[in-house]
């Protein structure tokens, strides 16, 4: 079992709508939880933290985490041609600085 | 604030050659990470160094790749010889002290990365 499993996509949403990616992770231990968010070609960006039970949000961003099911997933409102990427979840184990992130889910927005 | 700063962009090499990258970390950044990006997978920690230390170097195949970090700043990460399946992206980032207590991450940056193909 892999210790942070996305489903690789692609995912495509019309322009307005909202998007919604998800994560699980295998380590109960985790602590912290990264979005990041990854354009072709370029060096991951990181989007959202979220370290608590709960919803977390920014903007047209939401991160929400269920550390009893091992869930973690950002929605995105308002989708828009922009927001067209790869985006990686990333887990923190208390103890350890180092993060472990999944495959990555690519996200395609349709104009 | 400059970002992580690193050398080159891209590098293509035969197989067996040997390649080294350079990553230059956010100033008072005590953090420094290598990681490594095959096409179409996360990015995968290779090292972790605390100032000039080892932290974590699991995932670091010691059979050909080597890195450091002298000082405590600059850090070069070495590939001797280089496989076919070495092709991938070689990410630094870095970061500042954590909250221990928290587990909160104060600061994690990558820098743009070198492309390395091995042909």
């Amino acid at each position: 079992q892999k210790e942070v499993e996305q489903n690789s996509g692609p995912l495509s949403v019309p322009e307005g709508a909202i998007a919604s990616l998800n994560c699980t992770y295998s380590d109960r231990g985790s602590q912290s939880f990264f979005w990041y968010r990854q354009y072709s070609g370029k060096s991951p960006e990181l989007i959202m933290s979220i370290y608590s039970n709960g919803d977390k949000e920014d903007g047209r961003f939401t991160a929400q985490l269920n550390k009893a099911s091992q869930y973690v997933s950002l929605l995105i409102r308002d989708s828009q041609p922009s927001d067209s990427a790869t985006y990686l979840c990333a887990v923190k184990h208390f103890g350890n600085e180092k993060l472990t992130f999944g495959t990555g889910t690519r996200l395609t927005i349709i104009p | 604030e400059a970002g992580v700063a690193q050398s080159p962009r891209y590098k293509i090499i035969e197989k067996r050659q040997s390649v080294a990258f350079w990553c230059n970390p956010i100033s008072g950044h005590a953090t420094l990470y290598w990681y490594q990006q095959i096409l179409g997978q996360g990015p995968k920690l290779l090292i972790q160094f605390q100032n000039n230390g080892v932290v974590d170097d699991s995932q670091l195949p010691k059979d050909r790749f080597s890195a450091e970090r002298l000082k405590g700043v600059d850090s070069t990460l070495k590939i001797q010889p280089a496989k076919l399946e070495d092709s991938a992206v070689y990410l630094c980032a870095s970061s500042l002290d954590w909250d221990r207590r928290t587990g909160k991450v104060r600061g994690y940056t990558f820098g743009s990365g070198t492309r390395l193909t091995v042909v």
